[in-house]
């Protein structure tokens, strides 16, 4: 149990575009998913709090209206990435939390060429 | 970004040895603690989790520690395969359920066969 999707895997887009990026959790509901990045040999860093049926929490420093989430039912979080930029390209990975623990995705490659 | 001059402490062990990666958290009203293994591309694994109320846990040939007057937390590994190479990340959280996960730089275990 406690399985978490993300989709795509990779992504690479031009300077200027809109990624979506879908995470899904497949084996329970999950009022709330969380969203992080994570660039090259660094930890993960959280940027923002997803909450089913109401506004996302974003993290000090994370631009709300550039990283736009999206909980709108409680299997599925979307994250968008919009006006990207090569300084955006990063590993970017959801969690949920089913019980106590946080279960993470596979993570999504975004590069911005 | 990536900090200039930024590297992953490593811990390089024989197969079939023991493991000890070990962790300092930051926050003395920190309740609950989480090790996680991140393969490369991956999303991070759960491993085990211990209460700020417990000094030991253990599960199939990994154990945990806390050392709360230190702030010192450490994953012990048994009998390491060439299956456990990955980055060992702790994560700390103030609430018994895990919601704002704070994740340390995380330590790179190398097999060497």
């Amino acid at each position: 149990g406690a399985v978490v999707s993300q989709h795509p895997s990779r992504v690479i887009c031009k300077s200027g575009t809109s990624v979506k990026i879908e995470c899904r959790s497949l084996d329970f509901q999950a009022t709330t998913m969380f969203w992080y990045r994570q660039f090259p040999k660094q930890s993960l860093m959280l940027m923002a709090t997803s909450n089913e049926g109401s506004k996302a929490t974003y993290e000090q420093g994370v631009e709300k209206d550039k990283f736009l989430i999206n909980h709108a039912s409680l299997t599925l979080s979307t994250l968008t990435v919009t006006s990207a930029h090569p300084e955006d390209s990063s590993f970017y990975i959801c969690s949920a939390l089913p019980r106590e623990t946080q279960y993470f995705g596979p993570g999504t490659r975004l590069l911005v060429l | 970004g990536e900090s200039v001059g930024l590297h992953l402490p490593t811990l390089s062990v024989q197969e079939g040895d023991n493991s000890i990666i070990n962790c300092a958290y930051s926050n003395s009203a920190s309740d609950y603690f989480i090790w996680y293994k991140q393969e490369s591309g991956k999303g991070p694994q759960f491993i085990i989790d211990i209460r700020s109320n417990m000094d030991k846990r253990q599960g199939q040939r990994v154990t945990v520690l806390l050392n709360k007057t230190v702030k010192h937390l450490s994953l012990q590994i048994a009998a390491t395969q060439p299956g456990d190479s990955a980055v060992y990340f702790c994560a700390e959280s103030p609430l018994v359920r895990a919601q704002k996960l704070v994740f340390g730089q995380g330590t790179r275990l190398t097999i060497n066969p």
